[in-house]
């Protein structure tokens, strides 16, 4: 099991062009989550699945787009990309809703270091 | 909503001292309270949680404690070793609220100096 994986690894993009960050789980989950960490602010949410299907803004979702494409996969999209959306972009899922205790486990993927120059 | 904060930000120990690593949170109604690790390049990685209906957890030289009335809670790490070395984050939820709902704390970075 590769568990969660994020593609690409590392990123440098210009002010205003547009990216994909692309994350796929093998643990059959059903919530997945994006987040941004930043030095001195810890994690924060920016938009989650629930379940496949269901979308929803986290604590930061300005400048964000998200897609859940299957149950497998959940897309983060910035449109125009900013210098303050430099930071470190991490994929994590969870067994999900229901499940008891099991579903409070996030399983983190390797991340992305995104630099907007 | 919830607010956690977590002291210190830098803990530098020698190897084979103890690290504590302390957390407040604001919500009486959090109820879980898990702890992940970030080694360097890596993701976090769940260490060991704790819920509110025990007062502490331990899982071989890790130990969390929770003090309910007084809303914080620790992280313990015995005989430390330059593996320890990583970033700590704590976080709060309520059990059953949904992963989404997990506040962090903005991490302690660890340094076991051997």
């Amino acid at each position: 099991n590769a568990g969660v994986t994020q593609t690409p690894k590392f990123q440098v993009l210009k002010t205003g062009q547009s990216m994909t960050l692309q994350c796929a789980q093998d643990m059959n989950h059903n919530s997945m989550y994006w987040y941004r960490q930043d030095p001195g602010m810890g994690l924060r949410l920016i938009y989650y699945s629930a379940s496949e299907g269901t979308t929803d803004k986290g604590e930061v979702p300005n400048g964000y787009n998200v897609s859940r494409l299957n149950k497998r996969e959940f897309s983060l999209r910035l449109e125009s990309a900013a210098p303050s959306q430099t930071s470190v972009y991490f994929c994590a899922s969870s067994v999900g809703p229901g499940s008891g205790f099991a579903s409070e486990k996030l399983f983190f993927g390797s991340g992305t270091q995104l630099s907007v120059l | 909503g919830e607010n956690v904060e977590q002291h210190p930000s830098t803990l530098s120990v020698q190897e084979g001292d103890s690290a504590v690593i302390k957390c407040t949170y604001s919500d009486s109604a959090s109820n879980y309270f898990p702890w992940y690790k970030q080694e360097l390049g890596k993701g976090p990685q769940l260490i060991i949680d704790i819920r509110s209906n025990v007062g502490e957890k331990k899982d071989q030289r890790i130990a969390v404690t929770l003090n309910k009335t007084a809303k914080h809670f620790s992280l313990h790490i015995t005989e430390t070793q330059p593996e320890d070395s990583a970033v700590y984050f704590c976080a709060a939820n309520r059990a059953g609220a949904g992963s989404y709902q997990l506040t962090f704390g903005k991490g302690t970075k660890l340094s076991v100096i051997p």
